[in-house]
């Protein structure tokens, strides 16, 4: 079936390090993907996107790079702050599934001043 | 500009029982999106609405319904509640039927 997967259920990082947060994904229609960040007792918020006809985008201290030969998507945080301890989810948007949006399990961030 | 909001926050149901969550989305966005979220879990897709209409709608039962109306409100309605309906609800909208999509915090509810 259709998923959204990632490789690591916990991360833990030294305060100052660059975070890598991966993800997989198994449907090949699907064509616009989104990190989300969720804070405890939070929803879910938009970190970043990219579309299928890209392979990288950067915004602020993050980068999200798409690999779509492998289905892989990762999520780099640079120069990782304590702020940044929560659960990190990627979504796949996939209009042909009966899912629009698909999540994936979640990954937890621990940062270690 | 508002964000999303979800009342109530938090609720107490037992079994059999009918629920109204609701949501206000963001001003401007025509699309509005709920989640069921249980612990330890990613959300999982219920519905999505788009200018009041469904536009697409995840592996959940019928007695989960829901509405969009106009002024950018909305609610999802369960009926005869279960035990595994436990879970957080996540009300989300964005500007368009793709796109990144901005939640609101939540309703936590319990089955008793």
């Amino acid at each position: 079936g259709e998923s959204v997967g990632l490789h690591l259920p916990t991360l833990s990082v030294q305060e100052g390090d660059n975070s890598i947060i991966n993800c997989a994904y198994s449907n090949s229609a699907s064509d616009y993907f989104i990190w989300y960040k969720q804070e405890s007792g939070k929803g879910p918020q938009f970190i970043i996107d990219i579309r299928s006809n890209m392979d990288k985008r950067q915004g602020q201290r993050v980068t999200v790079l798409l690999n779509k030969t492998v289905k892989h998507l990762s999520l780099q945080i640079a120069a990782t702050q304590p702020g940044d301890s929560a659960v990190y989810f990627c979504a796949e948007n996939s209009p042909t599934s009966y899912d629009k949006v698909i999540f994936g399990p979640g990954t937890s961030l621990s940062v270690i001043p | 500009e508002t964000g999303v909001t979800q009342s109530p926050t938090h609720l107490i149901k037992t079994r059999g029982q009918q629920v109204t969550l609701r949501c206000s989305s963001q001003s401007g966005h025509n699309t509005v999106s709920w989640y069921q979220q249980a612990l330890g879990q990613g959300p999982q897709f219920i519905f999505q609405y788009y200018r009041e209409e469904e536009n697409g709608r995840g592996n959940f039962p019928p007695r989960f319904s829901g509405l969009q109306f106009p002024y950018y409100s909305s609610e999802l309605n369960v009926n005869a509640l279960e035990l595994d309906d436990s879970a957080l609800y996540l009300c989300a909208s964005s500007w368009d039927r793709d796109g990144p999509q901005h939640f609101g915090d939540g309703t936590r509810l319990s089955i008793l």
